[in-house]
């Protein structure tokens, strides 16, 4: 749902099940796209990215897709472990300028 | 290879007084950022350096922030007044290229600024 101040979406899985993040960007001529986690006290640390020619990328337990037509971009996280509780940011950039601009956030929990 | 470096990791100020962050980015990294994240929120971008000149500072507060990258690898960003505002994780952030350059950001840890 909608984060309105402090509250963030959230979503919380059981250790072992896959997660899936989900985020819409606003701006159409977006064409790079990165996912973030942040743990608490720490600054973002990078997962994946994709550009807007591509629909799909795949790393290390996580996948990313994109879905131009509707401006959504998700991150799917295989074999959910405790240690990927984290808040959770997807960031664009604009085609026609360098700024990259994040998303509000989803506190992803984990659960033993 | 080292990751960016910033201080302090937490300042306390009054209301009105001065305040500056350190940032080093990675070694090699031309472009330089500084974020400022309030709590429950994305980061949101105040400056961005490639090497010693400014590429965008369309949402820096310029009448009491200002920041400087003189010699195009670290980086300082001063607050003078603080407003309880202000009140936030400023993050500091390099990457190697930027334009239809596209690579990811590299964030250092922040420092908490708390305004009282």
């Amino acid at each position: 749902g909608e984060s309105v101040g402090l509250h963030l979406p959230t979503l919380s899985v059981q250790e072992g099940d896959n997660s899936i993040i989900n985020c819409a960007y606003s701006n159409s001529a977006s064409d790079y796209f990165i996912w973030y986690k942040q743990e608490s006290g720490k600054g973002p640390q990078f997962i994946i990215d994709i550009r807007s020619n591509m629909d799909k990328r795949q790393g290390q337990r996580v996948t990313v897709l994109l879905n131009k037509t509707v401006k959504h971009l998700s991150l799917q996280i295989a074999a959910t472990q405790p240690g990927d509780s984290a808040v959770y940011f997807c960031a664009e950039k604009g085609r026609s300028n360098y700024k990259l601009t994040f998303g509000k956030g989803t506190l992803l929990t984990v659960n033993p | 290879e080292a990751g960016v470096a910033q201080s302090p990791r937490y300042k306390i100020i009054e209301k009105r007084q001065s305040v500056a962050f350190w940032c080093n980015p990675i070694s090699g990294h031309a472009t330089l950022y500084w974020y400022q994240q309030i709590l429950g929120q994305g980061p949101k971008l105040l400056i961005q350096f490639q090497n010693n000149g400014v590429v965008d500072d369309s949402q820096l507060p310029k009448d009491r922030f200002s920041a400087e990258r003189l010699k195009g690898v670290d980086s300082t960003l001063k607050i003078q007044p603080a407003k309880l505002e202000d009140s936030a994780v400023y993050l500091c952030a390099s990457s190697q290229r930027t334009g239809t350059g596209d690579s990811p950001l590299h964030f250092g840890n922040g420092t908490r600024l708390t305004v009282t």
